[in-house]
């Protein structure tokens, strides 16, 4: 069966420090990943999405950035936090052949910036 | 472009009571539809979806949903509450396959169920 991690669970950071996510998923091959932001009070919105090695597309501006290294490895990054990237990032992937609308979340990274 | 709208950020309703958790939704084109539960400082978890079959659809937890086109909605029920179903619970829309936001769900700001003894 697939499985997604995340990692770290928690993380507390100053303003003005680097950020670093990882997910992976295992059980599968050829998955779409998506990271999402959820803010307090704002439901989730789509941050980057991924449909192959090095393959990023961005929904919105921001001050982050994303990476695919390998296959089932999606990288969620900052140079210089700021206070507004405070949230709750999810990970997700959809299958990328046959059903590909159900997405599959992971448990998620607690971020808070100081 | 697609929009989802959950009325009511907040619903409250005593174990045994009818729940009912409302979606409506805007789309160019036939949607995929799906409902998601999160609990408290989890990932999220499919309730259920539509995918243009039926139009009632049952899911996990004795959840059901029906999408209605003529209303463009997609409301969320259980006929008895459990308290061990209060957490938040979003609606979510893509476009089908061949679509271009096929496989990208645009979400609701999300329902906050509480389930009182």
């Amino acid at each position: 069966s697939q499985t997604i991690h995340q990692w770290p669970a928690t993380l507390v950071q100053p303003v003005g420090s680097p950020l670093s996510l990882e997910c992976t998923v295992e059980g599968t091959s050829n998955p779409n990943l998506y990271w999402y932001r959820q803010a307090a009070g704002r439901g989730l919105q789509l941050l980057f999405y991924s449909v192959g090695i090095g393959q990023i597309s961005s929904e919105v501006p921001q001050n982050l950035s994303a990476s695919r290294p390998q296959d089932r490895q999606f990288i969620l990054s900052s140079k210089k936090l700021l206070l507004s990237d405070s949230g709750f990032y999810l990970c997700a992937w959809t299958a990328r052949w046959g059903r590909a609308d159900t997405q599959y979340f992971g448990p998620g990274t607690r971020l808070t910036v100081l | 472009a697609q929009s989802v709208t959950q009325l009511g950020s907040h619903v409250s309703v005593s174990e045994g009571a009818l729940v009912l958790l409302r979606c409506n939704y805007s789309s160019s084109v036939p949607p995929y539809l799906f409902w998601y539960v999160q609990y408290p400082n989890q990932g999220l978890q499919l309730l259920l979806k539509y995918t243009s079959a039926a139009t009632l659809v049952k899911g996990i937890n004795g959840f059901e949903a029906e999408f209605k086109k003529s209303e463009t909605s997609f409301h969320l029920t259980k006929p008895s509450a459990h308290m061990r179903d209060a957490a938040e619970y979003f609606c979510a829309v893509s476009d089908p396959p061949g679509g271009t936001s096929y496989g990208k769900l645009t979400f609701g700001q999300g329902t906050i169920l509480t389930v009182h003894p």
